[in-house]
This record gives C-alpha cells, structure tokens and sequence, in this order.
C-alpha cells in the first residue's frame, strides 16, 4: 500500500517560489511508478500540474511549464514540486499522487492548502 | 487539450437509487477514462479506469462504460458513503484533463 504524505508552507507570498515534499512510505520510489501532483483551487475541480518517473523523465501540464519543476530524491524516498513565480491563482490544495501508470493516479496525498498572499 | 465535459454538475438522489453520471470528451479517447470519487474535505480515490476496470478493493455497486467520447459512471444502488462529488478522467494523452466534477448530494 502506497502512502504518500505532503509538507511546506501553508502561505506564500505573490511572486515568490511555492516548494512542497512528498514522502513516499509502504512502495519503493525507484519501483517503475510514475509520480506527481495535482492540485484543486478552493471550490473547483482538479488540475494536473506535472508528473515524474523514478528514472526522472518528466511531464508537465503546458500552461505552468515555464514555472514547474517536478524532481526525485531516491535516496529520501521523496518527490518535490517547485512553482516560481506564484499569484494568486496558484492558491490550491495540492495533492501529491502516485500511480503504476502516467494517466492514472491510484494513491493520493491527504492535500497541503497552499495560499498566495502578502 | 482534451475538454472534458460532466453531466450533471449536481444531482439529488436518494439512499438506494441508482445514479447515472455522464462523461463527455472532446475527441475520442477509446476507452482511456478514469472515474475518482471525493468526499468532503478529503482526498480523491480511484474508483474505475480504462473506463470499466473496477479499481482494487472498489465496492462491486460501481460500475463504468462507455468508448470514444461519451463515458457512463453508474452505481447500481446508492449508499449513505457514495454522497461525494465524482470527476472524470482522460488518459490519453497530456496533458492530462479532468470533467469538471458531479456533485451526489442527499
């Protein structure tokens, strides 16, 4: 069984870098699954921001490219998403997801709300 | 991108209802679609994916169907924990892209 448990600030400032971990616990994270976030703006559906393979190929939803980066620490058991340049649009909760397949998310993070604001 | 379109948005059903939810893409996708349950306040659970294949350890009252743009989630009879918002999912290609949620409510 697959868990996956979020940490970082709950608050950062517009124009700064939003950094969050995943700890990955009861799965190898170098075991050929795909890892990634997805997060959920108050009161509205979800958005895939990017996913990474262990071997460290990495997919990112075109609209935020230019600001994400999803990377793997194997030695940690651990996966980061940095997002530069953050507004106030970014304010979500993100989840970290991790699945046998790129398309397909079987284990989710409990979310980490992560507010854009002064 | 792949538009994914969900109908209803909401829907007021009944314990032991059955309850049908629809799923609309862009562009045909075969059967690459995903269906996650949420509950209030927690995170999304897979439910089914490639459009009929019933996740691990998912109660047997869900089921899906459906191939090329329209896609069906049904659950046969509906219990007290299935009052939850459903989104679906394409995994054809990516960017990945989900319908904009259907909310189950009492």
């Amino acid at each position: 069984q697959v868990q996956l448990q979020e940490s970082g600030p709950g608050l950062v400032k517009p124009s700064e870098t939003l950094s969050l971990t995943c700890a990955v616990s009861g799965h190898s994270i170098s075991s050929g699954y795909y890892w990634g976030w997805i997060r959920q703006p108050p009161g509205v559906g979800l958005e895939w921001v990017g996913s990474i393979h262990h071997s460290g190929s990495t997919y990112y939803d075109p609209s935020l490219k230019s600001r994400v980066t999803i990377s793997v620490d194997t030695s940690k058991s651990q996966f980061s998403l940095k997002l530069t340049s953050v507004t106030a649009a970014d304010t979500a909760v993100y989840y970290c997801v991790g699945g046998r397949w790129l398309q397909t998310f079987d284990s989710w993070g409990q979310g980490n709300l992560v507010t854009v604001s002064s | 991108d792949i538009q994914m379109t969900q109908s209803p948005s909401s829907l007021s059903a009944s314990v032991g209802d059955r309850v049908t939810i629809t799923c609309r893409a862009g562009q045909s996708i075969s059967t690459y679609l995903n269906w996650y349950q949420q509950r209030p306040g927690k995170a999304p659970i897979l439910l089914i994916y490639a459009a009929s294949t019933l996740q691990s350890g998912v109660p047997s009252r869900f089921s899906g169907s459906g191939s090329g743009t329209d896609f069906t989630l049904t659950i046969s009879s509906l219990q007290p924990e299935d009052f939850a918002t459903y989104y679906c999912q394409q995994s054809y290609s990516t960017p990945l892209t989900f319908g904009g949620g259907t909310k189950v409510e009492i």
